[in-house]
């Protein structure tokens, strides 16, 4: 069975700060991966995915996150946070070739102070 | 862009009442989704479908769910008798195409409130 983890449950930082966001995730096959950001009452959307090739991916306003496969891990970053990526995140997974439903990690809250 | 819509935005019942929640998936996808968010935990998968069938569920999909597409733009999920520990945030999502390298679109879900 597939399971993600997510350690940084509530990360509050100062404008201009970076971002490190850690993801881990446990599965025996090729997975597909995901961040989701959800913000203040909206619906999640997506930030970023990984399917295969180049292991750094860029995805929307300025986030990127790099997979390392001998680490099981998908780690979300940015380089200079805005108040406005206050939200929770959410890293996901899921398998490339039979089940296909997403398994979510529990989530981080991310708080940024003006 | 196209998107994932979803009504009603909330919805209160009371214990033992069946509801029915709604979403119009974007139009060319075949592949749909329900999950759920209890308020403070994590997003878990509850069923998916395609080709008008279940094509897996979780173990919380048990005989009080349901779900259908009764015409071509609808996939609705159906609580029989809805229990408190029901209340929760309902996602519909959808994806396109074959293959696994698709993602998942959400919609913006269904507030259920049990009482």
């Amino acid at each position: 069975a597939q399971s993600v983890s997510q350690h940084n449950h509530h990360v509050i930082l100062s404008e201009a700060a970076s971002l490190e966001l850690g993801c881990n995730y446990s599965y025996g096959g090729t997975v597909n991966l995901f961040w989701y950001v959800q913000y203040p009452g909206q619906h999640l959307q997506l930030l970023l995915k990984y399917f295969s090739g180049d292991p750094l991916v860029k995805g929307i306003k300025g986030f990127e996150a790099e997979f390392i496969k001998s680490k099981f891990s998908f780690n979300l970053r940015k380089p200079s946070v805005q108040w406005s990526d206050t939200a929770e995140y959410f890293c996901a997974v899921n398998a490339q070739t039979g089940r296909r439903a997403l398994t979510f990690g529990s989530g981080t809250r991310l708080q940024v102070q003006p | 862009e196209p998107e994932v819509t979803q009504t009603p935005s909330h919805q209160v019942t009371q214990m033992g009442q069946e509801v029915i929640l709604r979403c119009v998936p974007i139009s060319n996808h075949l592949y749909f989704y329900w999950y759920r968010q209890i308020l403070g935990q994590k997003v878990e998968f509850l069923v998916s479908f395609y080709n008008n069938e279940i094509s897996e569920k979780s173990e919380i999909f048990d005989d009080q769910f349901s779900v259908e597409r009764p015409d071509g733009s609808n996939f609705t999920l159906k609580i029989r008798s809805t229990k408190l520990e029901d209340s929760a945030m309902y996602f519909c999502a959808s994806r396109g195409t074959s293959g696994g390298r698709n993602e998942q679109y959400f919609g913006p879900g269904t507030r259920l409130t049990v009482t």
